[in-house]
């Protein structure tokens, strides 16, 4: 079946850091593409998303682009805050339901 | 408002018992989620319901049975529980059946069996 390869974490870097989590996907066709965030002891929340190539889904300062070439959608953030410190998932769907990654814990120290 | 609420939020109990979480969705939504979520954070869908019928049912033990009484609310309820039944359980729902849609996730029920 689909699945959805993410960078492995924990993740930690310092306030004003440029952040980069990778993200794969192997689905076939033109799967939409998420990101998803989970704030500590709360449920997920989508970020940002994409629905067809080359398209660049944006948020809150993170971005992510559909690379259809790659089958990549890296999410990126140029100067990241403590605030951002959760659990990010990749996701990707091509019919009735999200598959998602193993998910990346970030922490950002101040 | 809370959007998707459940509940309990937090639920311990002991292995043999029967035991069932609550999810209500306020968003007028047609279709409802269950995740699981294990010590690890990786997230696993369970079902999925559409105007109460059942589209998707991944390969969970017959001891899960959802419950959808009208499309605002799904249940699930889990018989004879194991210490492997340990985890965050999560409601989701969304606008339609399609993946595409945005879903909007519960706080979680942390269910412990000891």
């Amino acid at each position: 079946g689909d699945s959805v390869t993410q960078m492995e974490g924990p993740v930690t870097l310092s306030e004003e850091a440029f952040l980069t989590i990778n993200c794969t996907y192997t689905a076939t066709g033109y799967p939409s593409l998420f990101w998803y965030v989970q704030y500590p002891g709360e449920g997920l929340q989508l970020l940002l998303k994409a629905t067809k190539a080359d398209d660049k889904g944006s948020n809150k300062g993170f971005e992510a682009t559909y690379r259809k070439e790659t089958t990549s959608f890296h999410l990126e953030k140029g100067s990241v805050q403590v605030s951002d410190s959760a659990v990010y998932f990749c996701a990707e769907t091509s019919g009735s339901r999200l598959t998602f990654g193993e998910g990346t814990q970030l922490t950002v120290n101040p | 408002d809370t959007a998707v609420s459940q509940t309990p939020k937090y639920l311990v109990t002991q292995m043999g018992n029967d035991k069932s979480i609550k999810c209500e969705q306020n968003l007028g939504h047609d279709t409802m989620y269950w995740y699981k979520q294990d010590s690890k954070k990786f997230l696993k869908i369970m079902f999925s319901y559409n105007n109460k019928e059942l589209i998707i049912n991944e390969t969970v033990p017959n001891r899960f049975s959802p419950k959808s009484p009208d499309k605002a609310h799904l249940n699930l309820h889990i018989n004879s529980l194991e210490l492997g039944d340990s985890a965050v359980y999560f409601c989701a729902s969304s606008q339609g059946r399609q993946g595409a849609y945005e879903q909007y996730f519960g706080p979680g029920t942390r269910l412990t069996v000891t």
